[in-house]
Protein backbone atom coordinates (compact mmCIF):
# COMPACT_ATOMS: atom_id res chain seq x y z
CA UNK A 1 0.00 0.00 0.00
CA UNK A 2 1.38 3.30 -1.25
CA UNK A 3 2.11 6.50 1.05
CA UNK A 4 2.02 9.47 0.65
CA UNK A 5 4.50 10.99 -2.05
CA UNK A 6 5.99 14.26 -2.13
CA UNK A 7 8.41 15.60 -5.42
CA UNK A 8 10.73 17.31 -5.51
CA UNK A 9 12.83 15.81 -2.24
CA UNK A 10 15.00 19.04 -2.30
CA UNK A 11 14.80 22.04 -4.26
CA UNK A 12 16.72 25.69 -4.41
CA UNK A 13 14.93 29.26 -5.83
CA UNK A 14 15.85 32.48 -5.94
CA UNK A 15 13.80 35.33 -4.48
CA UNK A 16 10.91 36.32 -7.19
CA UNK A 17 10.59 33.21 -8.88
CA UNK A 18 7.66 30.58 -8.59
CA UNK A 19 7.93 27.01 -7.73
CA UNK A 20 5.36 23.87 -8.03
CA UNK A 21 5.59 21.01 -5.52
CA UNK A 22 3.78 17.52 -5.88
CA UNK A 23 1.97 14.97 -3.87
CA UNK A 24 0.21 11.96 -4.45
CA UNK A 25 -1.74 10.85 -2.21
CA UNK A 26 -2.10 7.43 0.20
CA UNK A 27 -4.28 4.50 -2.26
CA UNK A 28 -8.01 5.72 -1.26
CA UNK A 29 -7.32 9.11 0.63
CA UNK A 30 -9.12 11.89 -1.31
CA UNK A 31 -8.44 15.01 0.60
CA UNK A 32 -5.33 16.52 0.65
CA UNK A 33 -3.99 19.13 2.69
CA UNK A 34 -0.49 21.68 2.59
CA UNK A 35 1.30 22.49 5.32
CA UNK A 36 4.52 24.52 5.65
CA UNK A 37 6.96 23.65 8.72
CA UNK A 38 10.08 26.32 9.45
CA UNK A 39 13.19 24.91 11.15
CA UNK A 40 12.35 24.03 14.72
CA UNK A 41 8.61 24.72 14.90
CA UNK A 42 5.24 22.70 14.32
CA UNK A 43 3.76 22.33 11.04
CA UNK A 44 1.41 25.23 9.72
CA UNK A 45 -1.84 24.66 7.86
CA UNK A 46 -1.81 25.74 4.28
CA UNK A 47 -4.90 24.44 2.61
CA UNK A 48 -6.78 21.51 2.09
CA UNK A 49 -8.54 20.05 -0.89
CA UNK A 50 -11.20 17.91 -1.79
CA UNK A 51 -13.30 16.89 -5.02
CA UNK A 52 -10.67 19.36 -6.95
CA UNK A 53 -11.75 22.23 -4.82
CA UNK A 54 -10.18 24.48 -1.82
CA UNK A 55 -11.71 23.60 0.91
CA UNK A 56 -10.51 25.07 4.08
CA UNK A 57 -7.31 27.72 4.24
CA UNK A 58 -5.44 28.93 6.56
CA UNK A 59 -3.20 32.15 7.13
CA UNK A 60 -1.35 32.18 4.17
CA UNK A 61 -1.24 34.52 1.21
CA UNK A 62 -2.66 34.36 -1.79
CA UNK A 63 0.90 33.74 -3.19
CA UNK A 64 0.19 30.08 -2.05
CA UNK A 65 -1.72 28.42 -4.05
CA UNK A 66 -2.87 25.09 -4.98
CA UNK A 67 -4.37 22.08 -7.48
CA UNK A 68 -6.11 19.03 -7.28
CA UNK A 69 -6.53 16.63 -10.06
CA UNK A 70 -9.18 14.22 -10.82
CA UNK A 71 -6.79 11.33 -9.06
CA UNK A 72 -6.47 13.30 -6.13
CA UNK A 73 -2.56 14.17 -6.75
CA UNK A 74 -2.34 17.43 -5.83
CA UNK A 75 0.58 20.52 -6.49
CA UNK A 76 1.34 23.83 -4.16
CA UNK A 77 2.28 26.48 -6.35
CA UNK A 78 4.55 29.52 -4.44
CA UNK A 79 4.93 32.67 -6.70
CA UNK A 80 7.27 35.40 -5.74
CA UNK A 81 9.11 33.77 -3.50
CA UNK A 82 10.93 35.07 -0.02
CA UNK A 83 13.70 34.18 1.54
CA UNK A 84 11.12 33.92 4.80
CA UNK A 85 9.39 30.54 1.83
CA UNK A 86 12.15 28.70 2.87
CA UNK A 87 10.39 25.60 4.91
CA UNK A 88 9.81 21.70 4.47
CA UNK A 89 6.86 21.48 2.72
CA UNK A 90 4.52 18.72 3.70
CA UNK A 91 1.50 16.61 2.30
CA UNK A 92 -0.75 15.14 4.25
CA UNK A 93 -3.80 12.82 2.89
CA UNK A 94 -6.80 11.63 4.22
CA UNK A 95 -10.17 10.28 3.73
CA UNK A 96 -12.98 12.50 3.45
CA UNK A 97 -15.11 12.28 6.50
CA UNK A 98 -18.60 11.11 5.31
CA UNK A 99 -19.22 9.35 9.04
CA UNK A 100 -16.11 7.67 8.67
CA UNK A 101 -13.06 7.17 10.95
CA UNK A 102 -9.54 8.28 9.38
CA UNK A 103 -7.10 10.14 10.46
CA UNK A 104 -4.72 11.97 8.06
CA UNK A 105 -0.79 10.52 6.96
CA UNK A 106 2.21 12.84 6.01
CA UNK A 107 4.55 12.33 3.11
CA UNK A 108 8.53 12.47 3.33
CA UNK A 109 8.11 16.74 2.40
CA UNK A 110 9.87 18.60 0.25
CA UNK A 111 12.87 21.16 1.82
CA UNK A 112 12.58 24.36 -0.29
CA UNK A 113 15.79 26.81 0.15
CA UNK A 114 15.37 30.17 -1.05
CA UNK A 115 18.24 32.20 -1.89
CA UNK B 1 -9.84 26.62 18.44
CA UNK B 2 -7.72 24.22 20.48
CA UNK B 3 -4.71 24.78 21.46
CA UNK B 4 -2.41 22.14 22.91
CA UNK B 5 0.43 22.30 25.66
CA UNK B 6 2.92 20.29 26.36
CA UNK B 7 6.31 19.99 27.52
CA UNK B 8 9.44 21.04 25.64
CA UNK B 9 11.77 18.28 26.00
CA UNK B 10 12.02 15.25 27.78
CA UNK B 11 14.96 12.91 28.92
CA UNK B 12 14.90 9.04 29.13
CA UNK B 13 16.74 5.98 29.04
CA UNK B 14 16.43 2.56 27.08
CA UNK B 15 13.98 0.55 28.19
CA UNK B 16 11.91 2.71 30.48
CA UNK B 17 8.73 4.16 29.77
CA UNK B 18 7.67 7.12 28.80
CA UNK B 19 4.57 9.40 29.28
CA UNK B 20 3.87 12.45 27.54
CA UNK B 21 1.19 14.67 28.46
CA UNK B 22 -0.98 17.49 26.14
CA UNK B 23 -2.98 20.02 27.76
CA UNK B 24 -6.29 20.83 25.91
CA UNK B 25 -8.70 22.85 27.44
CA UNK B 26 -11.17 23.92 25.15
CA UNK B 27 -11.04 20.88 23.19
CA UNK B 28 -14.63 20.82 21.12
CA UNK B 29 -17.07 18.10 21.14
CA UNK B 30 -16.00 16.53 17.84
CA UNK B 31 -11.98 17.05 18.24
CA UNK B 32 -10.31 13.93 18.05
CA UNK B 33 -6.52 13.76 19.96
CA UNK B 34 -3.62 12.92 17.63
CA UNK B 35 -0.07 11.90 18.11
CA UNK B 36 2.65 12.09 15.73
CA UNK B 37 6.04 11.23 15.78
CA UNK B 38 8.61 13.31 13.55
CA UNK B 39 12.09 12.53 13.12
CA UNK B 40 14.36 15.83 11.41
CA UNK B 41 13.85 16.71 7.54
CA UNK B 42 11.02 13.98 7.56
CA UNK B 43 7.17 14.46 7.18
CA UNK B 44 5.03 13.39 11.04
CA UNK B 45 4.42 9.58 11.60
CA UNK B 46 1.01 8.71 12.36
CA UNK B 47 1.28 7.08 16.30
CA UNK B 48 -2.03 6.83 17.72
CA UNK B 49 -5.84 8.48 17.31
CA UNK B 50 -8.20 8.75 20.27
CA UNK B 51 -11.66 10.40 21.03
CA UNK B 52 -11.86 9.13 24.78
CA UNK B 53 -10.67 6.51 27.41
CA UNK B 54 -8.09 4.47 26.17
CA UNK B 55 -6.51 3.41 23.04
CA UNK B 56 -3.76 1.15 22.35
CA UNK B 57 -1.86 -0.24 19.26
CA UNK B 58 1.68 -1.76 18.45
CA UNK B 59 3.48 0.92 18.80
CA UNK B 60 1.88 3.18 21.99
CA UNK B 61 -1.29 3.51 24.28
CA UNK B 62 -3.40 6.60 24.82
CA UNK B 63 -4.85 7.91 28.08
CA UNK B 64 -8.00 10.26 27.74
CA UNK B 65 -10.12 11.44 31.26
CA UNK B 66 -13.11 12.15 31.11
CA UNK B 67 -13.21 15.17 30.67
CA UNK B 68 -11.27 15.12 27.62
CA UNK B 69 -8.85 18.16 28.50
CA UNK B 70 -5.91 16.49 29.00
CA UNK B 71 -4.28 13.12 27.25
CA UNK B 72 -1.31 10.99 27.90
CA UNK B 73 0.81 9.18 25.05
CA UNK B 74 2.88 6.30 26.26
CA UNK B 75 5.49 4.84 25.01
CA UNK B 76 6.87 1.26 26.76
CA UNK B 77 10.63 0.25 26.79
CA UNK B 78 12.05 3.38 24.44
CA UNK B 79 14.87 2.71 22.19
CA UNK B 80 17.32 5.18 21.35
CA UNK B 81 15.36 5.19 17.76
CA UNK B 82 12.87 6.82 19.41
CA UNK B 83 14.59 9.62 19.71
CA UNK B 84 11.74 12.04 18.16
CA UNK B 85 9.50 15.21 18.42
CA UNK B 86 6.37 14.11 19.41
CA UNK B 87 3.46 16.38 18.48
CA UNK B 88 0.24 15.97 20.38
CA UNK B 89 -3.00 17.33 18.00
CA UNK B 90 -6.14 18.43 19.17
CA UNK B 91 -8.60 18.88 15.81
CA UNK B 92 -11.06 16.76 13.27
CA UNK B 93 -9.50 13.53 12.72
CA UNK B 94 -9.06 14.56 8.82
CA UNK B 95 -7.27 17.62 9.63
CA UNK B 96 -7.58 21.37 8.11
CA UNK B 97 -7.56 24.80 9.58
CA UNK B 98 -8.76 23.09 13.61
CA UNK B 99 -6.08 21.65 13.53
CA UNK B 100 -2.64 23.60 14.80
CA UNK B 101 0.40 21.78 15.48
CA UNK B 102 2.08 23.23 19.00
CA UNK B 103 5.86 23.34 19.28
CA UNK B 104 5.91 19.06 20.27
CA UNK B 105 8.23 17.55 22.81
CA UNK B 106 11.75 16.58 21.82
CA UNK B 107 12.19 13.03 23.76
CA UNK B 108 16.33 12.48 23.91
CA UNK B 109 16.88 8.49 24.98
CA UNK B 110 19.82 8.21 26.18
CA UNK B 111 21.72 4.44 26.49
Amino acid sequence: DAGVTQSPTHLIKTRGQQVTLRCSPKSGHDTVSWYQQALGQGPQFIFQYYEEEERQRGNFPDRFSGHQFPNYSSELNVNALLLGDSALYLCASSLDPGGRTDTQYFGPGTRLTVL
Amino acid sequence: LAKTTQPISMDSYEGQEVNITCSHNNIATNDYITWYQQFPSQGPRFIIQGYKTKVTNEVASLFIPADRKSSTLSLPRVSLSDTAVYYCLVGPHTGGFKTIFGAGTRLFVKA
